[in-house]
């Protein structure tokens, strides 16, 4: 029962480098979102996907990439990383418009 | 600009005691109301949602929802030591399945 798991769960890249965060859920949630999470900002939205192919920006999505080409991955792209991209990034799922489980994190580092 | 707001605390509560946390939000279009639970370090946690106006029990935790006042609560009765966390409340967004998260409530309780 793995539930929704991220990879890396740490990662220290350097600015201008592309990273790619991943997300894979075991439970079928047609919804699944990406957040950030900075101190004295909470959590804010950056991008989530309704479905398979179905994505849309959320509250924050400038510098990120999305895609969703199967129900259970739904990976994160820094093109081009800014050390403004620092942060701890969630990815959560749901199986309707109600409540969203979320992953154990990836904290990110951009020198 | 749609908003929630919290207190960020710490508010602290001995050991026994009932804590009381308070959430407003802005969006009168907003219809689900939720509460997490995270503990530094860690991803956000479920513990409550709440869909209607009144109260919400389940075991130590109570959510009240006022739609009129755009106040949510979360009550925790007989606070332990493994309560303290940092409480987010989270609404719908436009009576989407989008969350809008409050910055959360740093919760102490004392021994």
């Amino acid at each position: 029962d793995a539930g929704i798991t991220q990879s890396p769960r740490y990662k220290i890249t350097e600015t201008g480098r592309q990273v790619t965060l991943m997300c894979h859920q075991t439970w079928s949630h047609s919804y699944m979102f990406w957040y950030r999470q900075d101190l004295g900002h909470g959590l804010r939205l950056i991008y989530y996907s309704a479905a398979a192919d179905i994505t849309d920006k959320g509250e924050v999505p400038d510098g990120y990439v999305v895609s969703r080409s199967k129900t259970e991955n739904f990976p994160l792209t820094l093109e081009s990383a800014t050390r403004s991209q620092t942060s701890v990034y969630f990815c959560a799922s749901s199986v309707s418009s109600s409540e969203q489980f979320f992953g154990p994190g990836t904290r990110l580092t951009v020198l | 600009q749609k908003e929630v707001e919290q207190n960020s605390g710490p508010l602290s509560v001995p050991e026994g005691a009932i804590a009381s946390l308070n959430c407003t939000y802005s969006d009168r279009g907003s219809q689900s109301f939720f509460w997490y639970r995270q503990y530094s370090g860690k991803s956000p946690e479920l513990i409550m949602f709440i869909y209607s106006n009144g109260d919400k029990e389940d075991g130590r935790f109570t959510a009240q929802l006022n739609k009129a006042s755009q106040y949510v609560s979360l009550l925790i009765r007989d606070s332990q030591p493994s309560d303290s966390a940092t409480y987010l409340c989270a609404v719908t967004l436009d009576s989407s399945y989008k969350l809008i998260f409050g910055s959360g409530t740093r919760l102490l309780v004392r021994p």
